[in-house]
């Protein structure tokens, strides 16, 4: 089965500090791997996805994230935070080898807050 | 403007009430894909639809039933609510189902809340 984990609930950092997402997840074939970024009362935005092919991914609005075969994990990351980067970030995964379905599996969701 | 249109945006009912939910996918996409998210529960799939035929389930209650029409809308029946139906229901399209190269992702809608009082 697949699954996505995302570790904290909630990341804090100061506008201008980089910042990082944490994003595992588990499937049995070769992953597909997205970032969505959810601002209240919206429905989700895509960030970028990881497919096959370089490790490191970049995405819309300063965002990348770097694919890690060996520890499972898709970290999202930004060089400088922004205030407006405040959001509900969810990563999601779908194993490219299950021809039965093609949904998503979302995480729970990380709550980033940037302060100024 | 997304491009994936749900209605209604805000729906209130009481429980025991039966509601449908409606989707209209993203011109030319063909895949249709249901979630619910709830505050306890995360973003929980409950059901694909590719071309008018159901293509995967995942948690979906027996309570709920979709569908998606010729014209490729889509539409999510909830029946005999409960309190804890209360949640965001959100529509995705994608082009196709998302085999080998084409896996773009997905388009979402903005949700219809439901309320159940």
């Amino acid at each position: 089965a697949q699954s996505v984990a995302q570790p904290e609930d909630q990341v804090n950092v100061a506008e201008g500090n980089p910042l990082t997402v944490k994003c595992t997840y588990s499937v049995s074939g070769n992953p597909y791997l997205f970032w969505y970024v959810q601002y209240p009362n919206r429905g989700l935005q895509f960030l970028l996805k990881y497919i096959t092919g370089d490790n490191l991914v970049k995405g819309s609005y300063g965002f990348e994230a770097e694919f890690n075969k060996s520890q499972t994990s898709f970290h999202l990351k930004k060089p400088s935070a922004l205030v407006s980067d405040s959001a509900l970030y969810f990563c999601a995964v779908r194993d490219s080898g299950n021809q039965a379905g093609t949904a998503l599996i979302f995480g729970k969701g990380t709550t980033l807050s940037v302060s100024s | 403007d997304s491009g994936v249109t749900q209605t209604p945006k805000h729906l209130i009912t009481a429980t025991g009430q039966r509601v449908t939910l409606r989707c209209s996918p993203r011109s030319g996409d063909l895949s249709v894909y249901w979630y619910q998210q709830s505050l306890d529960q995360g973003l929980q799939f409950l059901i694909q639809y590719y071309n008018g035929e159901e293509r995967a389930k995942g948690n979906i209650l027996e309570r709920f039933s979709a569908q998606q029409f010729p014209d490729l809308h889509s539409e999510l029946n909830l029946s005999s609510l409960e309190l804890g139906d209360s949640a965001l229901y959100f529509c995705a399209s994608s082009e196709r189902p998302m085999t080998g190269r084409y896996s773009y992702g997905y388009t979402f809608g903005s949700g219809t809340r439901l309320t159940v009082v």
